[in-house]
């Protein structure tokens, strides 16, 4: 079966530049994880989709982060505007269900901002 | 912040010999996952206990898991130059929220 597709995998921005990156799923699964990595720690949700529901954005900067997944499939992660310490690989993962504990993730985009 | 913290940050070892990491988490938690990253890639998952168990093997890999302590251990035997990657606990505080706070890593190299 096909992983967690992502793309960019790279992309360098400038601070308060805006900058989405895209998401899709392992076919079949309920649940999409966004988590930010940044360089020398693990990684930390953003947020949490149920279908197309937000179940979990705790996490998330809402001033400058925004999440969308509308048709309860792909799903899209901004950024406006963004600012140096989003500096970060941004991971996109995916799991059956929220009661299936197993997340797939997929390779990540890395983003530099100058 | 995190919920889980690896020790070592960082092990070197030869081809062949085990290795071990440690985790140790700051609440109680419903499950605790190992996941693998190779550099420049996603996470693998690697396994899962629960909080009902205290070992379980796959493999090569062997965990084990102390909820009094709050701590828990990944242990690989016979390292391959392949196990080269870091290594994150992650825990899930609770069932069917399925929300993983991670630790913040053990880097294993494993020289050839």
């Amino acid at each position: 079966e096909a992983g967690v597709a992502q793309s960019p995998r790279y992309k360098i921005i400038e601070k308060r530049q805006s900058v989405a990156f895209w998401c899709n799923p392992i076919s079949g699964h309920a649940t999409l994880y966004w988590y930010q990595q940044i360089l020398g720690q693990g990684p930390k949700l953003l947020i949490q989709f149920q279908n197309n529901g937000v179940v979990d954005d705790s996490q998330l900067p809402k001033d400058r982060f925004s999440a969308e997944r509308l048709k309860g499939v792909d799903s899209t992660l901004k950024i406006q505007p963004a600012k140096l310490e989003d500096s970060a690989v941004y991971l996109c993962a995916s799991s059956l269900g929220r009661e299936s504990e197993t997340q797939y993730f997929g390779p990540g985009t890395r983003l530099l901002v100058l | 912040s995190q919920q889980g913290e690896e020790d070592p940050q960082a092990l070197s070892i030869q081809e062949g010999e085990n290795a071990t990491m440690n985790c140790s988490y700051k609440t109680s938690i419903n499950n605790l996952q190992w996941y693998r990253q190779n550099s420049g890639r996603g996470l693998v998952h690697l396994i899962l206990i629960r909080s009902n168990e205290r070992e379980k093997h796959s493999g090569r890999l062997r965990v084990t898991l102390d909820t009094s302590k709050k701590s828990s251990s990944l242990l690989i035997t016979a390292s391959r130059a392949a196990d080269t990657a870091s290594y994150f606990c992650a825990t899930d505080a609770w069932a069917g929220a399925n929300n993983l706070f991670f630790g913040t890593g053990t880097r294993l190299t494993v020289i050839p």
